[in-house]
């Protein structure tokens, strides 16, 4: 079976700050693909990364930082220089390659940056 | 880029009532799409999986009679909560991806969700 966990409930930084997100996952799956999502407190699901299991690659988009270490079965996120729009719920995810792709979400983590 | 499209955004209505959620994908045909709970300050859980013209897969503890689910066309999935209760109220979010030779390279697109609430 999947599982995704995210152990910090609730994250607060001041702005400016650089913060990480934490995501340790299990799959018996060689193949699967990691996600992370934003849901700010409109409720929508917004989409930020994907990450095959065979591209270890980290990656970087603007202030946002992903660090995949298959080793440790991790897959953390880093916002640098944390601004109050990045307030909001970030999920962390997993999906299978083969079969239903449904994603097994991680119970999230709450990040809160204060002015 | 594809988009899926969920209605109504949020719904109030009493116990009792039967209330239906569309989910359309706009720009891409979805044999399979995904419907998913969300109770307040907790994660997303899969309820079912809508497969076009057959039936939908629940999740264990997912009751089939109480959440019917009727996918008739490559690009809409609906969800009806059949009277509904107050337990029933939650955040409901809908999901599709583009499927190519039965598997799928691209990430899972989301609607923006039903809040429904039950009085």
């Amino acid at each position: 079976a999947q599982k995704v966990t995210q152990a910090q409930t609730e994250i607060s930084v001041v702005e400016k700050e650089d913060v990480t997100l934490d995501c340790v996952y299990e799959t018996r799956d060689t193949t699967y693909y990691l996600f992370w999502y934003k849901q700010p407190p409109s409720g929508e699901l917004v989409f930020l990364i994907r990450r095959n299991s065979f591209d270890e690659q980290n990656e970087i988009s603007g202030r946002y930082s992903w660090n995949f270490q298959k080793s440790t079965s991790s897959f953390n996120f880093t916002i640098t220089a944390s601004q109050v729009v990045d307030s909001a719920v970030y999920f962390c995810a997993l999906s299978e390659e083969t079969g239903r792709r449904a994603l097994t979400f991680g119970s999230g983590t709450r990040l809160q940056v204060q002015p | 880029g594809a988009v899926v499209s969920q209605h109504p955004s949020r719904v109030i209505c009493k116990s009792g009532t039967s209330v239906k959620i569309e989910c359309r994908s706009l720009d891409f045909q979805a044999t399979t799409m995904f419907w998913y709970r969300q109770f307040p300050k907790q994660s997303l859980m899969l309820m079912a999986t809508s497969n076009e013209g057959s039936k939908a897969t629940y999740e264990q503890g997912v009751e089939k009679d109480k959440f019917l689910i009727n996918h008739a066309s490559l690009t809409l999935s609906t969800l009806t909560v059949t009277s509904a209760h107050p337990e029933d109220s939650s955040f409901y979010i809908c999901s599709a991806g583009l499927m190519i030779g039965g598997h799928s390279n691209q990430p899972q697109h989301f609607g923006d969700g039903t809040r429904l609430s039950i009085l």
